[in-house]
């Protein structure tokens, strides 16, 4: 139990265009949802929480309008990264907890390569 | 604010040899606690974790951690390492009632064979 996907698991775009990256809680409903990125060779670095029906969450210095995160339904949220630059370029994981239970249950991660 | 250290940021190990990692917490209240693995160009896995009781905690691939309370610390162990232990290993803390991790910054493990 407690799946989590994303699609894609990577993904190449042009500079200027827009990538949406899916995640999905496959067997249970996640009333929250986390998004981080992560840089090679580092830690995980928190971007946003989600909300099931509510507008995330950022962290300090995640620019809501470049990283637009929307959590529609309970087993899903997406992100997309509008107009990617090549510093964009990393490593996107999403994580899904249940209520009441203090877990992450984390996402392979989606490699996104802007050129 | 909250924090978590991990002192260890490389490792280099021989094989059959003994790891102990570090990781240490900011946190007075109630703390649940995480070890992830995550192997080159792999995603993370969790190792182990320690909601309460028996503060000695049982993990995957032969792994242990010691929650101490009184040291705010929750070390990884493993009595013999091996080659495919190469990996990033990352300690999370989620403090008192919110699911909100507090990742450490990792520490990278390279066993010799």
């Amino acid at each position: 139990g407690a799946v989590v996907s994303q699609h894609p698991s990577w993904v190449i775009c042009k500079s200027g265009t827009s990538v949406k990256i899916e995640c999905r809680s496959l067997d249970f409903q996640a009333t929250t949802m986390f998004w981080y990125r992560q840089f090679p060779k580092q830690s995980l670095m928190l971007m946003a929480t989600s909300n099931e029906g509510s507008k995330a969450t950022y962290e300090q210095g995640v620019e809501k309008d470049k990283f637009l995160i929307n959590h529609a339904s309970l087993t899903l949220s997406t992100l997309t990264v509008t107009s990617a630059h090549p510093e964009d370029s990393s490593f996107y994981i999403c994580s899904a907890t249940e209520p009441s239970v203090y877990e992450q249950y984390f996402g392979p991660g989606t490699r996104l390569t802007v050129t | 604010a909250q924090s978590v250290s991990q002192h260890n940021h490389h490792v280099i190990l021989s094989e059959a040899a003994s790891l102990e990692l570090g990781c240490n917490y900011s946190y007075g209240g109630t703390v649940n606690l995480f070890w992830y693995v995550q192997y080159p160009g792999q995603h993370l896995q969790l190792l182990l974790k320690y909601f309460s009781g028996d503060p000695l905690v049982k993990g995957i691939k032969g792994f242990e951690a010691e929650f101490i309370k009184s040291k705010f610390s929750f070390n990884l162990r493993k009595p013999s390492v091996q080659w495919s232990d190469t990996a990033e290993y990352f300690c999370a803390v989620n403090a008192g009632l919110t699911y909100k991790y507090i990742f450490g910054t990792g520490t990278r493990l390279k066993v010799l064979a």
